[in-house]
């Protein structure tokens, strides 16, 4: 057990819809990091929050969006949904966001989009 | 920019076989690296890591050395059992920046036959 939770472990939606995934970082974590993981792209870097402030930006689409809150939990929202958007998105945390540092992994959330 | 490049698999090999999973990377700063296991159905587990030039990561009989001069970090364990059948991803954190995103390779299944 990493420590990093996500909910919920699965989603099952339609094209168009909207869904919001949940993460909360390690206890003393103050950076949050998003990766999404489809067969054809792999892993992909999202986007990075630290301590609240938005940090880095990947690949992330205009139709997706994510916030960290002042309990340092976060939240990645997707609309629009698109069947291309079916994929399992992990959630990270670490210490502060530095290079050297470890980023410890929740358990992902499975979205099916239909 | 950065990218890591890992040997494509899936790898398949008989219990107690030598494993070796080819990983080299294209960094413009100087790089932390990575190893992380992906058992089915869950998220990522930080197997070794190694922060420096000639720096050995080791964990569970898995060894990596950290090789500047040929920019690579293979990954191997002398033994592999059963319970090692995993997708291994190879992974880059670029400390010449600010940021601190990993960038991993595309994933190595190994199947471990008794």
């Amino acid at each position: 057990d990493s420590g990093v939770t996500q909910t919920p472990k699965h989603l099952i939606t339609a094209t168009g819809q909207r869904v919001t995934l949940r993460c909360s970082p390690r206890s003393g974590d103050l950076s949050v990091y998003w990766y999404q993981q489809s067969l054809d792209q792999g892993l992909q870097f999202l986007i990075q929050y630290y301590n609240g402030e938005e940090r880095a930006k990947g690949n992330i689409l205009e139709r997706f969006s994510a916030q960290q809150f002042p309990d340092l939990h976060s939240e990645l929202n997707l609309s629009s949904l698109e069947l291309g958007d079916s994929a399992l998105y992990f959630c990270a945390s670490s210490l502060a966001g530095a290079s050297q540092e470890t980023q410890y992994f929740g358990p992902g959330t499975r979205l099916l989009v239909l | 920019g950065d990218s890591v490049t890992q040997m494509e698999g899936p790898v398949t090999l008989s219990e107690e076989a030598f494993l070796t999973i080819n990983c080299t990377y294209t960094a413009t700063g100087y790089p932390s690296l990575f190893w992380y296991v992906q058992y089915p159905g869950e998220g990522l587990q930080l197997l070794l890591k190694a922060t420096k030039a000639d720096d050995k990561g080791s964990n569970k009989g898995f060894e990596a050395t950290y090789r500047k001069e040929t920019t690579s970090f293979h990954l191997e364990k002398g033994s592999v059992q059963v319970s090692d059948s995993a997708v291994y991803f190879c992974a880059l954190h670029d400390r010449g920046s600010t940021l601190g995103r990993l960038y991993f390779g595309r994933g190595t299944q190994l199947t471990v036959w008794p």
